[in-house]
């Protein structure tokens, strides 16, 4: 059975510093993907990682996959308040449409 | 863009009652997928629809059944509603899996009280 656990799952971390929120899943899998939820909203996809190796960027987030070490890191670099929410990685389930969520990263990012 | 809409943002009803969820979507997606959210436990997954009339349980189908009649509807239904079935639904769809790609898209969410 594919788990799919994140830590931490609360951080708060002050505006300007950098942080990584970890996602590790337990079987094998290519396919890794990071959504986004402001609160009381729904999930955004912000990044679909389709390979070992591979590396997203947008603004001031960072994704990469290690599909060896079944480990994916969302880097933050220089906070800003904007980038406050929930952030959630999901891992595909044996090739199938299904995807598996980690419970979520709630970010605070304070002034 | 792909555009996913749930019926209702917000819903209360009573114990017991029938409920029906509905989920529409507009770009041609095979997948759809219903998840319950709680604080907590992360999104899991109810049921999925694969194609028309087709359906899949998902982690916790207890309570809970699904209608796919038309390709861009999906429906959850509640079939005796209880409050330990309070909680935020959010609907997704999927394309067929271009080069082995299952990006989900996700509706609004729906929030339902059982009272």
């Amino acid at each position: 059975e594919l788990k799919v656990e994140q830590n931490p799952l609360f951080l708060s971390m002050q505006e300007g510093k950098n942080y990584t929120i970890y996602c590790n899943y337990s079987t094998t899998s290519d396919r890794l993907y990071w959504y986004r939820q402001d609160p009381g909203k729904s999930l955004e996809s912000l990044f679909v990682l389709l390979s070992n190796g591979a590396v997203k960027q947008e603004g001031r987030l960072m994704a990469s996959l290690d599909t060896k070490a079944r480990l994916s890191t969302l880097h933050i670099t220089a906070a800003v308040h904007d980038l406050s929410a929930t952030y959630f990685c999901a891992v595909e389930q044996g090739g199938s449409e299904k995807l598996v969520f980690g419970k979520g990263t709630k970010l605070t990012v304070n002034p | 863009d792909v555009k996913v809409t749930q019926s209702s943002r917000y819903l209360v009803k009573r114990t017991g009652e029938k409920v029906f969820l509905e989920c529409v979507q507009d770009m041609d997606h095979e997948n759809m997928f219903w998840y319950r959210q709680d604080p907590g436990l992360g999104l899991r997954l109810i049921y999925f629809s694969y194609d028309v009339k087709m359906k899949e349980k998902g982690d916790i189908p207890e309570g809970y059944s699904v209608s796919r009649e038309k390709k861009e509807r999906f429906s959850l239904i509640l079939e005796s509603a209880s409050t330990n079935q309070t909680s935020m639904y959010l609907c997704a769809s999927s394309p067929p899996g271009l080069a082995g790609v299952y990006e989900q898209y996700f509706g609004p969410g729906t929030r339902l009280t059982v009272t």
